[in-house]
């Protein structure tokens, strides 16, 4: 059983390009979190989706940020018009069931470079 | 903001136990509490959780307090592959989303 996929590995842009990193979660997961972490910090919360649902996305930037979860294919974190300050690693998580006891399992992360 | 606090950094003597304490007094009954551990920029990785009782696997064991407040992270036989940042993390039951919320954790440093 494959581990959380993400890709690419190493995300390159310019200021004002759009970045798009891939999560696939592990077989049979239907719930899938995004986490970013900015150099030498921790990691903060960003997005938890559901298929087809986004359930809470208190962490998220009000502005150029969106994250998707369909019903087909991976999950999706969509940066528009990158700033220098977006360069964070990205990291995806996914878990088969919501529930307290319940563990998250995550991916090696996209590490963005905006330039 | 992260209901736990622990410690920024330990050294721990290589073969020797790691214990890392961590504090949630504000826990609820029914939270959970679980450790996870970063090494340099990798993805977390998953240790242990519990919510009443002791817990052990084969990579660490769990002890947690009677009255809940506080938890301890037992590494065994520290190695030098077990130096990372390890987050402690109870995940908060009102939010309805049951998000981890991620504090500083404390950077163990294994030394040979």
């Amino acid at each position: 059983n494959a581990g959380v996929m993400q890709n690419p590995r190493h995300l390159v842009r310019r200021r004002g390009q759009e970045a798009r990193l891939r999560c696939s979660p592990m077989k049979g997961h239907s719930h899938v979190y995004w986490y970013r972490q900015l150099p030498e910090e921790g990691l903060k919360f960003m997005v938890y989706l559901q298929k087809e649902n986004i359930i809470d996305e208190s962490g998220m930037p009000k502005e150029r940020f969106s994250a998707e979860f369909p019903k087909e294919g991976p999950s999706i974190l969509r940066i528009q018009q990158v700033v220098r300050g977006d360069s964070a690693a990205y990291f995806c998580a996914s878990s088969p069931r919501q529930g307290l006891g319940e563990k998250l399992f995550f991916g090696s992360g996209t590490q963005l470079s905006v330039l | 903001d992260a209901k736990t606090t622990q410690p920024t950094s330990m050294d721990c003597a290589e073969g020797r136990a790691a214990n890392l304490p961590c504090n949630h007094s504000t826990i609820s009954g029914n939270e959970y509490v679980y450790w996870y551990r970063q090494i340099h920029s990798q993805g977390p990785q998953y240790i242990i959780h519990g919510l009443k009782n002791n817990e052990t696997n084969e990579m660490a064991s769990l002890i947690i307090t009677e009255d809940r407040k506080s938890s301890t992270l037992i590494l065994p036989h520290a190695t030098l592959r077990d130096t990372a940042v390890y987050y402690c993390i109870v995940r908060p039951a009102t939010s309805g989303t049951y998000k981890y919320i991620f504090g500083t954790g404390t950077r163990l440093k294994v030394l040979a």
